[in-house]
């Protein structure tokens, strides 16, 4: 089935560690994004890539690195996770960035304690 | 502050009944789209609207969009109990449009 997954689905994390959210997608998208989502927050995008090679920073960078080494997989990575990056992570694509409707993962629930 | 702000934050009809929700931006945009999120879920793309249409339709769906008022509305026509989610506007902004912004949702309950 075409789309995008993303592991884990959740995961507790003990403060300071370092920890990697996987993202693939089959669909041959160009653009990749991360966004947090936090209740009264809403949708925040941390990262994105307009396609494979290149990554840009979103409105809440800070925390988070990327890579896009090829075009399927996009992972999201806490170099040493803190309390306030307990949210939930959405990972999308779309097929060009700008013009087109995205997809969405299913999420993943991190809470950092 | 958001660039997208949906009005109503939560709204809470009957079954069969019309539900409309709006969005209103504040900068120019390239396009813009509607977002579904069941509980517990991802998003799912509904439509997506250009900046110079006026509106769409994709079955009881109709997505409006006014660029002098800087607004957009949702209709769902003929509401069903599976309609409850929360729905999300995003826009594309003409500057820099490689990426959507969120606004913060509109939770909408269908009552059977």
């Amino acid at each position: 089935i075409a789309g995008i997954t993303q592991a884990p689905t959740s995961q507790i994390l003990a403060a300071g560690r370092r920890m990697t959210l996987r993202c693939t997608q089959d669909m041959r998208h160009n653009a990749m994004y991360w966004y947090r989502q936090d209740l009264g927050l809403g949708l925040r995008l941390i990262h994105y890539s307009n396609t494979a090679g290149t990554t840009g920073k979103g409105e809440v960078p800070d925390g988070y690195s990327v890579s896009r080494a090829n075009t399927d997989d996009f992972p999201l990575t806490l170099a040493s996770a803190v309390p306030s990056q307990t949210s939930v992570y959405f990972c999308a694509s779309s097929k060009e960035a700008g013009s087109y409707g995205y997809t969405f993962g299913s999420g993943t629930r991190l809470t950092v304690v | 502050s958001q660039q997208g702000e949906e009005d109503p934050q939560a709204l809470s009809i009957q079954e069969g009944e019309n539900a409309t929700m709006n969005c209103s931006y504040k900068t120019s945009i390239n396009n813009l789209q509607w977002y579904r999120q069941n509980s517990g879920r991802g998003l799912v793309h509904l439509i997506l609207i250009r900046s110079n249409e006026r509106e769409k339709h994709s079955g009881r769906l109709r997505v409006t969009l006014d660029t002098s008022k800087k607004s957009s509305s949702l209709l769902i026509t003929a509401s069903r109990a599976a309609d409850t989610a929360s729905y999300f506007c995003a826009t594309a902004l003409l500057q820099g449009a490689q990426k959507l912004v969120f606004g913060q949702g509109t939770r909408l309950t269908i009552n059977p």
